[in-house]
Parts: structure tokens; sequence; C-alpha cells
């Protein structure tokens, strides 16, 4: 059974600062897996996606690489903002699934908070 | 172009209830998940439904159904309400795995309050 782990649950850092999210999976047997943000109350914002035969995927100020056979993803937030304060979660879609099922397990997130 | 749109975003009902939510997909998506989150829990598969078919389903009890509709719609419906449903429920859409990269774009979700 897959399961994803996030640590730390909870971050807080200076405006400015470079940050490293990490998350890592039991099964390296994965078709994709994706960053999401989420603000409180809200949906989820997809981030970044990154292909199982990918290393890593940028936008903007975010940076996720994928080691898929050690089971482990980080998100690289360059020069933080108040505005990147949300929680931000990583998803995995597992392989063998069920052909063509969109089923993501979840891990359950790492709530960043950026002091001005 | 529009995103997921969900309905009702916020509702309120008492025990024994049932409650339905609806799911509107992104124009052109054919496939709809479901998601419950809480903050015991976290974020949880609950079923997904790809041309009006059931193709996998959570770890759910019988009470909670879903079902789509020709125009890629969804709903789900959670009947005899308990208190541990108070949650807010997500849904996802996404182009077939095999015809795109597999991103899943969620909903701003139904938070449903069991009193």
């Amino acid at each position: 059974k897959q399961e994803v782990t996030q640590i730390p649950a909870a971050l807080s850092v200076p405006e400015g600062e470079n940050l490293v999210l990490n998350c890592s999976f039991t099964d390296s047997a994965i078709y994709n897996l994706q960053w999401f943000r989420q603000d409180p109350g809200k949906g989820l914002t997809s981030l970044l996606l990154i292909q199982s035969s990918q290393r890593e995927q940028t936008s903007g100020r975010l940076n996720a690489s994928l080691d898929k056979s050690s089971g482990r993803s980080t998100l690289y937030i360059a020069a933080s903002q108040p505005g990147d304060s949300a929680t931000y979660l990583c998803a995995v879609r597992p392989h063998g699934d069920q052909g063509g099922s969109e089923k993501l397990v979840f891990g359950k997130g790492t709530k960043l908070t950026v002091n001005p | 172009k529009a995103g997921v749109t969900q309905t009702p975003r916020y509702l309120i009902k008492t025990r024994g209830q049932q409650v339905t939510l609806s799911c509107s997909p992104i124009s052109g998506h054919r496939s709809v998940s479901w998601y419950q989150q809480t903050p015991g829990q976290g974020l949880q598969f609950l079923f997904e439904y790809f041309s009006e078919t059931q193709r996998n389903k959570g770890n759910f009890p019988g009470r909670f159904s879903g079902r789509q509709f020709s125009n890629s719609r969804s709903e789900m419906n959670v009947s005899t309400l308990e208190l541990g449903d108070s949650a807010l429920y997500l849904c996802a859409s996404s182009l077939p795995k095999t015809a795109n990269t597999g991103e899943l774009f969620f909903g701003e979700g139904s938070r449903l309050t069991v009193l």
C-alpha cells in the first residue's frame, strides 16, 4: 500500500529565505507526482507535475525534483514571500492501479508561514 | 477557461439526513474524482468516474455513492449522515491518463458540517 509522508508538518521562515519541502513515498511504482498548494478553506492549486521519467520541473521560483528509486521528492521555493504562506501537499499516482485510474495518494502536507 | 465548479460551497446538515454534492469538470475533461479532506485523515480518495462508469473506489462505506452524467458532470451522495462525515469534499477533473500528462485540477470544495 502506497504511503506518502511530508516532513516537516509545519515550517516558519523569514521573508526572502530559500526553503525546501520534503516528500517521501513507500512504493517507487508511480505514474507521476504532483505538488499542490492549499490556502485555508480553499481547494487545491496545482503547482508542478513531474512524470515518473523526469527528474525535475520548474515554474518561476518553484523547482520540484523527483528521485523515484529512493522514493523522494523535494519542492524548492526561492526567495520566499508572505504570499507563499499556505499548506503544500505532495501526491503520487500509483502506477499499478486499475488501467487509467486517476487516484492520487496524498501526504498530509507542510504548513508554511513566511513572516514579513 | 472555467475551472472545476463545485456546488454548494457550504452546507449544514443534521445526523441521519442525506446530502448531494455536485461537480462540473473543466470543459473537455471526462474524468472526475472525489476526495474527502479532514484534519485527522487528510485527503482520502473516494471514487472516480470516466464516461459515466465508476472506475475506482476508495475505502469508504456504502453510504457514499456517486454518479456521472453524459456531460461529465458528477454528483456524490452521502446518506444517513454521521458527525464524522463533516469534511471538505473536493472534486478533481482531468483528461484521460492516456491522452495527457495526467495532471489533476481541483475545485474549491464543498464544506459539509454535520450537527
